[in-house]
């Protein structure tokens, strides 16, 4: 069945890089667009970013534009989120979503597990 | 950037009555080429991501319950359960997929009365 799962995460000191990882399985990943959202703890969800399905077009909230970049390989099935110049305010659960379509649909039908960034010093 | 305000933040509703949720959008979400309001409901459960309730305002995704339906169109949405069931219990966030940055409502916290 259709999965995403998710690895990276962890704990960073402000200012450093970190890289999430979301890998799509039982599904033609590169049909479709994805997404990152991230959730603070005990806060409601934000999205952060989209990537279409061949990776032409991306979008990216105002918070992380510059700082962090999304990204794909459909040959292997996965998506990236890089983060960088991290602060205290990017601590979050980070959820990789699909998008219903190409990425023009911005529907999110499929969430991944999420995983935990923590950014202290 | 869109602005999505849910009332109320929380709900207590008894089991089999009926949930009602709101969901106001600073601008119309009522794209006119295609008709279609670009509003999605989805139900998160502690410990658990995100799970697609309703898209397009009013379209429920497969798999779940004729008791979840969505409403409204323009500004004001709604979200109704039409009988509650235990399993129910989660915060339920109403999302615009409009424009970008595709904003998220801050979400409404239902339990059983």
């Amino acid at each position: 069945q259709m999965k995403l799962v998710q690895t990276g995460g962890g704990v960073v000191q402000p200012g450093r890089a970190l890289r999430l990882s979301c890998e799509g399985s039982g599904f033609t990943f590169a049909n479709f667009g994805m997404h990152w959202v991230r959730q603070a703890p005990g806060k409601g969800l934000e999205w952060v970013a989209l990537i279409w399905n061949d990776g032409t077009n991306k979008r990216y909230a105002e918070a992380v534009k510059g700082r962090f970049t999304i990204s794909r390989d459909n040959s292997r099935n996965m998506l990236y989120l890089h983060m960088s110049r991290l602060r205290a305010d990017d601590a979050a659960l980070y959820y990789c979503a699909r998008d219903q379509g190409i990425g023009t649909r911005r529907i999110l039908d499929q969430w991944g597990q999420g995983t935990l960034v923590t950014v202290s010093a | 950037d869109i602005v999505m305000t849910q009332s109320p933040d929380s709900l207590a509703v008894s089991l089999g009555d009926r949930a009602t949720f709101t969901c106001r959008s600073s601008q119309s979400l009522l794209y006119t080429s295609d008709n279609k309001n670009y509003l999605a409901w989805y139900q998160q459960k502690p410990g658990h991501p995100p799970k697609l309730l309703i898209y397009w305002a009013s379209t429920r995704e497969s798999g779940v319950p004729d008791r979840f339906s969505g409403s409204g169109s323009g500004t004001d949405f709604t979200l109704t359960i039409s009988s509650l069931q235990p399993e129910d219990v989660a915060i339920y966030y109403c999302h615009q997929y409009y424009s970008s940055p595709y904003s998220f409502g801050q979400g409404t916290k239902l339990e059983i009365k």
